[in-house]
């Protein structure tokens, strides 16, 4: 079982709804991770969070929000998506953050669909 | 410049068969690790192996074996009587120290175990 959990596992979307990813750990570790992987594609870095803050935003678009509560959580606020936004979303954690040498630990995904 | 290159997009081998799945780095960093990633079709992505640039001790864990050769800048991935459960896509990874991005993926190798 993985020690990082992702809810909800599939998610079907309007253009128009608003909706959020959520991402669960408890291993203490201080980075956390958004990961976007389309089909047969390796993942895409999204954001990375460092001990609560935001220090990498891999020039997403605003229609993608995150939010990191405190070191267990992980947010991804979802507003006004396209089609081509139907992605597997990853989460993962790691025990450092840049530069460091933690392997990242990744949760089962949510499967988005938006229609 | 950070990449990594896995040669094979898909291989088919028969149950009981040994593979290796090839991975190629580029990195002008001295400090670097490696990592290999196995995703099923789950969605999960599972963390196999690390390792460090300073170690090229080859590791074997079960029927997994790993060959790390810095002259060449490779770190192959040998499974050893594979079994329709190692069925899955396999992703090699480089986190420089230096730069923004905390992994660098290759594209994959998916790997089919047939029966």
């Amino acid at each position: 079982d993985t020690e990082v959990t992702q809810t909800p596992k599939h998610l079907v979307m309007g253009m128009t709804n608003k909706k959020s990813l959520k991402c669960e750990q408890h291993m203490g570790h201080r980075a956390m991770y958004w990961y976007k992987q389309k089909a047969k594609k390796p993942p895409e870095l999204m954001f990375v969070y460092s001990y609560e803050k935001l220090s990498i935003n891999e020039s997403v678009p605003s229609r993608f929000s995150p939010e990191c509560p405190n070191s267990s959580l992980l947010n991804l606020h979802l507003h006004a998506l396209q089609p081509e936004d139907s992605a597997l979303y990853l989460c993962a954690s790691s025990q450092d953050g840049r530069g460091g040498n933690s392997p990242l630990h990744f949760g089962n995904g949510t499967r988005l669909t938006v229609t | 410049a950070q990449k990594v290159t896995q040669a094979q997009t898909e291989i088919s081998v028969v149950e009981k068969e040994d593979v290796t799945l090839d991975c190629v780095y580029e990195t002008r960093d001295t400090t670097y690790y490696l990592f290999w990633y196995k995703q099923p079709p789950s969605g999960e992505l599972v963390f196999l192996i690390r390792r460090n640039s300073f170690d090229e001790q080859n590791e074997i864990s079960g029927r997994y074996s790993w060959n790390f050769q810095k002259s060449t800048s490779s770190f192959n991935f040998t499974i050893t009587a594979s079994q329709v459960v190692d069925s899955a896509v396999y992703f090699c990874a480089l986190r420089p120290l230096s730069g923004n991005t905390p992994l660098v993926f290759g594209k994959g190798t998916r790997l089919s175990v047939i029966a």
